[in-house]
């Protein structure tokens, strides 16, 4: 079946400092789907992503897709503390409608 | 707030008993899907129902059941529960049109805890 595997696992950074997540994939990807779980909460559907090289930006929230579809990374620049949480990469398998596979995540510490 | 509601948001139960949780999509979502997050598994699919009907199966155990209602809303069965079933449970809703790739909408979940 097909697998993402997300780095780091975790990440302590001191606030305004950058923040990157990367996954990758042995195989082409088809999408990718980015998801935000905050503290106790749930995910969160950020972004997703379909052509190959493609680079979308939320504020300060950049999401790329390889040339080759086979990684993506999320990059946050300046992080705040409104950052802190998990941020999972996700590839929609089966289909547009079909279920998600997740990556096991990143947990983002943002010291003040 | 996504619009997808679940029920009861903790449960606290023993080992070998069986529980029911709820799900109820967005208004107008047609797709369904379950997932379970534990600390060592990550977030994992076990199930997805379009329109009452079983469309794709995931890591979901023999003890484990779902079904969709003609009002769309979906319960997940728990039975003979074990220790290691402890965990978040998510219910979420995507429309379900062909086409595009659907995004899914997540519900603030359900604690389980088996003692």
């Amino acid at each position: 079946g097909q697998q993402v595997m997300q780095i780091p696992q975790y990440q302590h950074v001191q606030e305004g400092e950058d923040f990157t997540t990367y996954c990758n994939s042995s195989t082409t990807l088809s999408n990718i789907q980015w998801y935000k779980q905050r503290p106790g909460g749930h995910p969160v559907f950020l972004i997703q992503l379909v052509k190959s090289g493609e680079v979308k930006k939320q504020k300060r929230l950049t999401f790329q897709f390889g040339e080759a579809k086979k990684n993506s990374s999320l990059h946050i620049t300046a992080t705040q503390t409104t950052d802190v949480g998990t941020y999972f990469c996700a590839v929609l398998y089966g289909g547009s409608q079909g279920n998600l596979i997740f990556g096991k995540g990143t947990k983002l510490s943002v010291k003040p | 707030d996504s619009g997808v509601t679940q029920t009861p948001k903790h449960l606290i139960t023993a080992t070998g008993q069986r529980v029911t949780l709820r799900c109820s999509p967005r208004s107008g979502d047609l797709s369904v899907y379950w997932y379970q997050q534990s600390l060592d598994q990550g977030l994992q699919f076990l199930i997805q129902y379009y329109n009452g009907e079983e469309r794709a199966k995931g890591n979901i155990l023999e003890r484990f059941s779902a079904q969709q209602f003609p009002d769309l809303h979906s319960e997940l069965n728990l039975s003979s529960l074990e220790l290691g079933d402890s965990a978040l449970y998510f219910c979420a809703s995507s429309v379900g049109l062909n086409g595009r790739p659907d995004t899914q909408y997540f519900g603030p979940g359900t604690r389980l805890t088996v003692l």
